[in-house]
């Protein structure tokens, strides 16, 4: 079975924080993307990346920054957390299949409140 | 923009009774289609998917979903449900439209099924 795993289920910190989240996976996925999901908006894709070092942007990029060093790696930063990040934050792993058919592997989530 | 509407946010059904799960999603070429569950506290996973073919799809857990492409819909079934069919349901779409294809979430229906 896949196995993606999330370093943290819940996470609090304080508004300007540097925060970060790590997302491990152990199936040797090209394929690794962060997700916030929030109540009503379903999950919007945040970054993605294709291979190591590789990086690109989602639909709401802005305040985020990812890292991915190592394959089975993918972390996301926030530089300054602010409230209104204050949501679930789910990674994600695939491999690429042909076009559009690489099917997504979900890690449990990070529960993230900024205060 | 991309969409994918899920029509209803909240439905709530006694065990036994039928379900539909509305999808409609806004784009006019080729797409593959998916339906992931998110069962109370745990992770994401994959309830089935629609890449070609027969536009019946089964799933998992006695679930099924028809695409029809004339009215860009792709509703999620299941005969009878169980009281284990409590979840978060969510539609998604990869959208061929040419660089990575990336998957595009409704906004989920929360399914509460009563004993």
């Amino acid at each position: 079975d896949v196995k993606v795993t999330q370093s943290s289920r819940y996470l609090v910190k304080r508004t300007g924080e540097k925060v970060f989240l790590e997302c491990v996976q152990d199936m040797d996925h090209e394929n690794m993307f962060w997700y916030r999901q929030d109540p009503g908006l379903g999950l919007r894709l945040i970054y993605f990346s294709y291979d190591v070092k590789m990086k690109e942007k989602g639909d709401i990029p802005e305040g985020y920054s990812v890292s991915r060093e190592k394959k089975e790696r993918f972390s996301l930063i926030l530089e300054s957390a602010s409230t209104n990040q204050t949501s679930m934050y789910l990674c994600a792993s695939s491999d690429p299949g042909l076009a559009g058919t690489d099917t997504q592997y979900f890690g449990p989530g990070t529960r993230l409140t900024v205060l | 923009a991309q969409s994918v509407s899920q029509h209803n946010h909240h439905v709530i059904l006694s065990e036994a009774a039928s379900l539909e799960l509305g999808c409609n999603y806004s784009y006019g070429g080729t797409v593959n289609l998916f339906w992931y569950v998110q069962y109370p506290g745990q992770h994401l996973q994959l309830l089935l998917k629609y890449f070609s073919g027969d536009p019946l799809v089964k799933g998992i857990k006695g679930f099924e979903a028809e695409f029809i492409k004339s009215k860009f819909s792709f509703n999620l079934r299941k005969p009878s449900v169980q009281w284990s069919d409590t979840a978060e349901y969510f539609c998604a779409v990869i959208p061929f439209s040419g660089g990575y294809n990336k998957l595009i979430f409704g906004a989920g229906t929360r399914l509460a099924v009563h004993p």
